[in-house]
């Protein structure tokens, strides 16, 4: 139980295009999903938190113009990396909880490279 | 000042050994708490949770919690060289959010 996948496990884009990902709870209906960003040998940096229908929390620092979230459905949120350059060059990571639980459970990642 | 600290490591031990990764907390009002193991290039992978003062154990794993000192550990027993990941612990933020701290993390090496 408790599965999450992403799609697309890997992207590459051209510097100034967009590129959605998606993040869905495949056996479970994910009170809040999480998004995170991982640069190679560093921790998780969180970047985002959305429930069902509502808008998303962003860190600070994070631009929120930048990375778009949508969360649709109790078990699909996506995020939108809007004009990617390559510094946004990362490893996206969504994961969800459910219930009153804090336990979350990670997708696989998405690695995205902007050339 | 960082919410949760781990020793940075990186922790060696022998295949057979007992791996003891340790983990401090600074927000007394943070009730659950979790290790996470990522492996090289995947995602994190929850492996224990524990929310009271004790020991919780779970195979070859065991956790340990601590309110008082704020002091989390994750016991790895008959360590085997497919343990080797980063072990990353974390700690709820006390909000309806459900955020997590999480820590730097902890690089474990079992050899054969």
């Amino acid at each position: 139980g408790a599965v999450v996948s992403q799609h697309p496990s890997w992207v590459i884009c051209k510097s100034g295009t967009s590129v959605k990902i998606e993040c869905r709870s495949l056996d479970f209906q994910a009170t809040t999903m999480f998004w995170y960003r991982q640069f190679p040998k560093q921790s998780l940096m969180l970047m985002a938190t959305s429930n069902e229908g509502s808008k998303a929390t962003y860190e600070q620092g994070v631009e929120k113009d930048k990375f778009l979230i949508n969360h649709a459905s109790l078990t699909l949120s996506t995020l939108t990396v809007t004009s990617a350059h390559p510094e946004d060059s990362s490893f996206y990571i969504c994961s969800a909880r459910t219930g009153s639980l804090y336990e979350q459970y990670f997708g696989p990642g998405t690695r995205l490279t902007v050339t | 000042q960082k919410e949760v600290e781990q020793n940075s490591g990186p922790l060696s031990v022998p295949e057979g050994a007992i791996a003891s990764l340790n983990c401090t907390y600074s927000d007394r009002g943070s009730q659950s708490f979790f290790w996470y193991r990522q492996y090289s290039g995947k995602s994190p992978e929850l492996i224990m949770s524990i929310y009271s003062n004790g020991d919780k154990e779970d195979g070859r794993f065991t956790a340990q919690l601590n309110k008082a000192s704020q002091y989390v550990s994750l016991l790895i027993r008959d360590s085997q060289p497919s343990d080797s990941a980063t072990y990353l612990c974390a700690s709820d933020r006390g909000s309806t959010l459900g955020r997590l701290y999480f820590g730097r993390g902890t690089q474990l090496t079992v050899w054969p």
